[in-house]
């Protein structure tokens, strides 16, 4: 089956630490996405990379980093730089064919503790 | 003004209702539009593409309004199942990159 994956679905940092957010597509989608998602709040966009070695910043992607040497791969890095991380984050994936509809991993639900 | 608006709600209606949500956005050059609905701590998932005056796919219509620039969700015989955060997402245009500008969204609790 074609689809998103992310991993881990919890993960729990201590103040100061770096982690990692994995998020892997099988649908061969060239550009690929990271939100961010507060409680009650729309989703926001950190990172985005429309092909491979290639990303740009969204619109919060300070305390943030990504690489993209795989078409299949997009994995986050939260750093320690991030001021309030504890949120869900998303990963998403689409063409570059004109069609914009974006499709979403399941979320990693990251708490700092 | 906020680049997409919504009425965070929540709406509650009983079964078998039917109900409207709606959307402004501030960008008169979008195009296209979208519709995710989300459940509670899970991913949206695509419920409707709006490219031209609506959509409509069973008990789902979206309507589009390009002069008031707003877009609307109509769902008709609402089921339980149907309780869930609506998203309106509009496609950014002019900003030379392709990416989605998400609502914060509506809720419908829909009541037995």
């Amino acid at each position: 089956d074609g689809g998103i994956t992310q991993s881990p679905k919890y993960l729990f940092r201590k103040e100061g630490q770096n982690v990692t957010l994995s998020c892997e597509q099988n649908l061969n989608h060239d550009a690929m996405y990271w939100y961010r998602q507060d409680p009650g709040q729309g989703l926001r966009l950190i990172y985005y990379s429309q092909i491979v070695n290639d990303f740009q910043k969204g619109d919060i992607a300070e305390g943030y980093s990504v690489s993209r040497e795989k078409k299949e791969s997009f994995p986050l890095t939260v750093t320690s730089a991030q001021k309030n991380p504890t949120a869900f984050y998303l990963c998403a994936s689409s063409t570059n064919q004109g069609i914009d509809e974006q499709f979403f991993g399941p979320g990693t639900r990251l708490t700092v503790l | 003004r906020k680049e997409v608006e919504q009425d965070p709600g929540p709406f509650n209606v009983p079964e078998g209702a039917t109900v409207a949500f709606n959307c402004t956005y501030s960008n008169s050059a979008s195009q296209s539009f979208f519709w995710y609905r989300q459940d509670c701590r899970k991913e949206p998932k695509l419920l409707m593409s709006v490219y031209s005056s609506g959509n409509e796919d069973g008990r789902f219509t979206a309507q589009l309004n390009r002069a008031s620039q707003y877009i609307s969700l109509l769902i008709r015989d609402s089921k339980l199942s149907d309780s869930a955060t609506y998203l309106c997402v509009v496609p950014e245009r002019n900003t030379g990159r392709r990416a989605l500008t998400f609502g914060s969204g509506t809720r419908l609790q829909v009541q037995p």
